[in-house]
């Protein structure tokens, strides 16, 4: 079963910062990986969306990476602002299946301080 | 484009009645959505698949009979919260596809159901 962990839980920085979020999953055989953002009370917010057989995409102030072989992925964030303060989750997709659903980690509360 | 409406975004019902949420895709086809359930500060946990024409899929745990789940046209499903008791309040979201489907998910806003 696949498991998707996400560290760390919570991260406080100010702002200007640069940072990097992780995201470790336990089956390497995914479609592929999305980033969302989440404001409190919100729903989800795509970011980023990496295939399987790409190695990072860029958006902006954002970069994510996928190693997937290590089961990795990374979101950076550049320059960080307060409006960048929610919660980040990332979910893989399986590449076996047909029901396509995705699997979430817990995600990381960002708060990024004037 | 791919845009997921979820209404309503908040709803507040007594125990024992019923509450429907509704998720439209607005410019696309949904063939199949997904309803996802969030508890505070945790993450999304897939509840059932819902497939356009034919019953739902509802993952291990998951009360088919309490959170029933219609996808009768290709742009609309409901989740049903049925007999709702306050252990069902809870931030309910769901999603889709988005067309061609490699270009990942699109997600609904929410809906905060609270029971009292």
């Amino acid at each position: 079963k696949q498991e998707v962990t996400q560290i760390p839980a919570a991260l406080s920085v100010p702002e200007g910062e640069n940072l990097v979020l992780n995201c470790s999953f336990t089956d390497s055989a995914i479609y592929n990986l999305q980033w969302f953002r989440q404001d409190p009370g919100k729903g989800l917010t795509s970011l980023l969306l990496i295939q399987s057989s790409q190695r990072e995409q860029t958006s902006g102030r954002l970069n994510a990476s996928l190693d997937k072989s290590s089961g990795r992925s990374t979101l950076y964030i550049a320059a960080s602002q307060p409006g960048d303060s929610a919660t980040y989750l990332c979910a893989v997709r399986l590449s076996s299946g047909s029901a396509r659903q995705l699997t979430f980690g817990s995600g990381t509360q960002l708060t990024v301080l004037p | 484009g791919a845009v997921v409406s979820q209404h309503p975004s908040r709803v507040i019902c007594k125990s024992g009645t019923s509450v429907k949420i509704e998720c439209r895709s607005l410019d696309f086809q949904a063939t199949t959505m997904f309803w996802y359930r969030q508890f505070p500060k945790q993450s999304l946990m897939l509840m059932a698949t819902s497939n356009e024409g034919s019953k739902a899929t509802y993952e291990q745990g998951v009360e088919k009979d309490k959170f029933l789940i219609n996808h009768a046209s290709l742009t609309l499903s409901t989740l049903t919260v049925t007999s709702a008791h306050p252990e069902d309040s809870s931030f309910y979201i769901c999603s889709a596809a988005t067309p061609q489907g490699s270009y990942g998910y699109t997600f609904g806003s929410g809906t905060r159901l609270t029971v009292v």
